[in-house]
């Protein structure tokens, strides 16, 4: 009954560094989105996928890189991580377009 | 395209109080409308949604009401209480008939609940 889980909980880099998120759901849902959260600017959307293989931007998806090959997994790369990218990042899923987010934990991350 | 405004926080108040955090939207035909709650520390959770005009929904005391009228869906609870401290962001998703499905969130709402 893990539902969505995040991994790291907590990172730690420094700039110009690669830095992979990893997403993993257990339920099988269609959609899945990566979003981050800063003071001030609330949920901002970075990329989202309407199945394996398929994905799309965001409101903000400049230096950040997805993948989809499988329907559970939804990993977010940092190519070059950058001061700007500090913030916590929240991982969602939902079966359907349109229908109810289920979020995981959050991954903290701060870069250096 | 779909936006959200909420109200600005941190809404402070005292246990027992009534509380109303306002929510109104701008789409086009019929989105569905959620509340979403983020205590500290966590990701957020699904508080209470609506999925077409005049439907109420409900959990946990709060309650609101989507509005197509007036392009609302505010929040409210009779009685807060101090574990109801968190942050609550209104959210829809666009509708079948042409709109977008990806999510629009506004930037949340503080609530602080005093002893």
């Amino acid at each position: 009954d893990a539902g969505i889980t995040q991994s790291p909980r907590y990172k730690i880099t420094e700039t110009g560094r690669q830095v992979t998120l990893m997403c993993h759901q257990t339920w099988s849902h269609s959609y899945m989105f990566w979003y981050r959260q800063d003071l001030g600017h609330g949920l901002r959307l970075i990329y989202y996928s309407a199945a394996a293989d398929i994905t799309d931007k965001g409101e903000v998806p400049d230096g950040y890189v997805v993948s989809r090959s499988k329907t559970e997994n939804f990993p977010l790369t940092l190519e070059s991580a950058t001061r700007s990218q500090t913030s916590v990042y929240f991982c969602a899923s939902s079966q359907l377009a349109g229908e109810t987010q289920y979020f995981g934990p959050g991954t903290r991350l701060l870069v250096l | 395209g779909n936006s959200v405004t909420q109200m600005e926080g941190p809404v402070t108040l005292s246990e027992e109080a009534f509380l109303t955090i306002n929510c109104t939207y701008t789409a086009t035909g019929y989105p569905s409308l959620f509340w979403y709650v983020q205590y500290p520390g966590e990701g957020l959770q699904l508080l209470l949604k609506a999925t077409k005009a005049d439907d109420k929904g409900s959990n946990k005391g709060f309650e609101a009401t989507y509005r197509k009228e007036t392009t609302s869906f505010h929040l409210e609870k009779g009685s807060v209480q101090v574990s109801d401290s968190a942050v609550y962001f209104c959210a829809l998703s666009g509708p079948p008939s042409g709109g977008s499905y990806i999510p629009t969130f506004g930037r949340g709402t503080s609530l602080i609940v005093h002893p």
